[in-house]
Parts: C-alpha cells; sequence; structure tokens
C-alpha cells in the first residue's frame, strides 16, 4: 500500500522568511496531492493540492510542487505570519474522474511555528 | 457555503459502551469518508461510500460498522468501546461523480472513553 514519509516533523521560521514542507510517496498509481493545515483540536483545511499531470501550482503565498519521476513534492510558503502556525499535513491518493476515489493517505505532519 | 456536519461534537462513554457518530455531507457531495486521528498523529481512514455502497475499508476495527443512508448522511456505529478508541472522529465527504479529488473535512467529534 502506499506511504507517504514527510520531513522535518518540527520547523520554526521568523515572521516573513520561507518555509518548506517536503513529502515522498511509495505508490507509482497516486495522482492526488493535497496538502492541509491544521489548528490544535480543529478540523484538517484544505489549503492546496495538485495532481498528478501537473508540475507546480501556486495560490497566492502558497506554492505546491510535485515530481513524479522521484515521488516527492513539496509546499512552500512565501512571507510567513504568524497565523500560518499550525500543523500541515500532506496527503496522497489514486483517484479519476468518475471513476475510483482513493481514501487519504497522510504524512505523520510538520508542526511550523512563526515567530513574530 | 454548507460545510460537512458532525453530531455530536463531544462525546463522552465507558469501556464496553456503544457509540454512534454521524455525519452529514456537503449538498450534492456523493462520498463519504471516515477518519480517526489520535493525538498527535496523523488522521487515519478507516472506511468510505459512494452511493449508498461502501467504496474502501481502511483500518476500521471489526467492533466498528458504518453505512451510508438515502440522503447521504453516514453513520459510524462503535460497540465494546476501548479506552484506545478515544480519538478525534473526522468524516469527510467529496463529490466524485464530477470533481473526484478534493475532500473537505467536517468539525469532528471527539470521543472520550473512559
Amino acid at each position: 500500500g502506499e506511504n507517504v514519509e514527510q520531513h522535518p516533523s518540527t520547523l520554526s521560521v521568523q515572521e516573513g522568511d520561507s518555509a518548506v514542507i517536503k513529502c515522498t510517496y511509495s505508490d507509482s498509481a497516486s495522482n492526488y496531492f493535497p496538502w492541509y493545515k491544521q489548528e490544535l483540536g480543529k478540523r484538517p483545511q484544505l489549503i492546496i493540492d495538485i495532481r498528478s499531470n501537473v508540475g507546480e501550482k501556486k495560490d497566492q503565498r502558497i506554492a505546491v510542487t510535485l515530481n513524479k519521476t522521484a515521488k516527492h513534492f513539496s509546499l512552500h510558503i512565501t512571507e510567513t505570519q504568524p497565523e500560518d502556525s499550525a500543523v500541515y499535513f500532506c496527503a496522497a491518493s489514486e483517484s479519476s474522474y468518475g471513476g475510483s476515489q482513493g481514501n487519504l493517505i497522510f504524512g505523520k505532519g510538520t508542526k511550523l511555528s512563526v515567530k513574530p | 457555503a454548507a460545510g460537512v456536519i458532525q453530531s455530536p461534537r463531544h462525546l463522552i462513554k465507558e469501556k464496553r459502551e456503544t457509540a454512534t457518530l454521524k455525519c452529514y455531507p456537503i449538498p450534492r457531495h456523493d462520498t463519504v469518508y471516515w477518519y480517526q486521528q489520535g493525538p498527535g498523529q496523523d488522521p487515519q481512514f478507516l472506511i468510505s461510500f459512494y452511493e449508498k455502497m461502501q467504496s474502501d475499508k481502511g483500518s476500521i476495527p471489526d467492533r466498528f460498522s458504518a453505512q451510508q443512508f438515502s440522503d447521504y448522511h453516514s453513520e459510524l456505529n462503535m460497540s465494546s468501546l476501548e479506552l484506545g478508541d478515544s480519538a478525534l472522529y473526522f468524516c469527510a465527504s467529496s463529490r466524485r461523480r464530477l470533481a473526484g479529488y478534493e475532500q473537505y473535512f467536517g468539525p469532528g467529534t471527539r470521543l472520550t472513553v473512559t
């Protein structure tokens, strides 16, 4: 089955700096890679995702890159703000339009702390 | 926009009791997923339903069962509760027929077994 590894487990940055979180996956059939932000005791919130036919996607201060050959994908947050502090989870699944849609396999999470 | 609704939000049970968690997906979403998240852990997939039929099964104990009803809401039934079942239980929904990808999570049910 799919296995997702995530690094680092904790990350501390100064406000305004960039943060990068990296994930690797094992199953070459995986084709959908979302990132979730979770604050303590709250629900995971989808912040950005990427599909295997795309190499990079950007949404304001957040970007995700995917390298299918190496089976790894990364989350980049620029100009970090204290409200970016949370646990970030990467995930992988095998999904297809109108067809099978796999469950999400999560990485272990990265606790991001942004110091003012 | 309407979100996933879960009830109850908090539940306290004793060992060996039963519990029922409910999930109401986003309107027009046809797929429901259940995840279990222990303290400091990542969410673990339990089970999913598409169009009221079981779709995938993950690490769901035999003591747990679930179903999806005609109105697409889903219930997770947990019997013979153990201390280790204490966790956050999330329901997520997606619209497989059209989009097929994004899963949106509900607020979760915090289950405490004493």
